[in-house]
């Protein structure tokens, strides 16, 4: 079974900190997909990557999938209120019968921002 | 476009009862996904869908039933409703990441 474990799972910063949180696995992905959930919403897509070592800027947040493809990381740069979520990353699971219709979440990190 | 809507966003049920949870997309996705979300466990996928009149199962899918009638509807069922299934539910629809409905929230008393 694949799976992907988040850390930490929890992280509470003040507004203008910097943090990176990681999603990590024993296998590896053909890509891996961050969310970002806010409260009481579903959660929706920030960015995919496909390439090992692809580094994609999303304003003030930074994704890394790993070489072998097996992690990724995401650094927010001078967290603002409004980052405040929980941040869910998610790799295609492939079948036995070679689709990859389905994902695997890892469980998320809760992140509070602090003004 | 609405996306991806979910009907309703809130319900208590009493154990026994039935219900059926509603998801429409209007984005011609083929694939079609069911959640739930509880604390400490992420997302968990009950029942999934890959075209019109196809379904499968997920991780979770016992006690809920689902049908794909129309490409652009995905129903979630409970038969006879159980306190274990107090939670907050999420549809997808995918080409390959998925667009998810804002949840709805179901307590089982």
């Amino acid at each position: 079974t694949q799976l992907l474990e988040q850390s930490p799972q929890f992280l509470s910063i003040q507004e203008g900190e910097n943090l990176t949180v990681y999603c990590n696995s024993s296998s590896v992905f053909s890509s891996l997909q961050w969310y970002r959930q806010e409260p009481g919403e579903g959660p929706v897509l920030l960015v995919t990557v496909v390439t090992g070592g692809e580094v994609k800027k999303l304003k003030r947040l930074t994704f890394q999938f790993g070489d072998a493809r097996k992690d990724s990381s995401l650094h927010i740069t001078a967290a603002q209120t409004g980052d405040t979520g929980l941040y869910l990353c998610a790799g295609p699971l492939t079948s036995t019968q070679g689709g990859s219709e389905k994902l695997v979440f890892g469980k998320g990190t809760k992140l509070t921002v602090n003004p | 476009n609405a996306g991806v809507t979910q009907t309703p966003k809130f319900r208590v049920l009493k154990t026994g009862q039935s219900m059926t949870l509603l998801c429409a997309q209007d984005m011609n996705h083929e694939y079609m996904y069911w959640y739930r979300q509880d604390p400490g466990m992420g997302l968990r996928l009950i029942h999934y869908s890959v075209g019109e009149g196809t379904t499968a199962k997920g991780e979770v899918p016992d006690g809920y039933n689902v049908s794909r009638l129309k490409k652009q509807n995905f129903l979630l069922g409970l038969e006879s409703a159980a306190p274990s299934q107090t939670s907050v539910y999420f549809c997808a629809s995918s080409p390959r990441e998925q667009f998810f409905g804002p949840g709805t929230r179901l307590t089982v008393l």
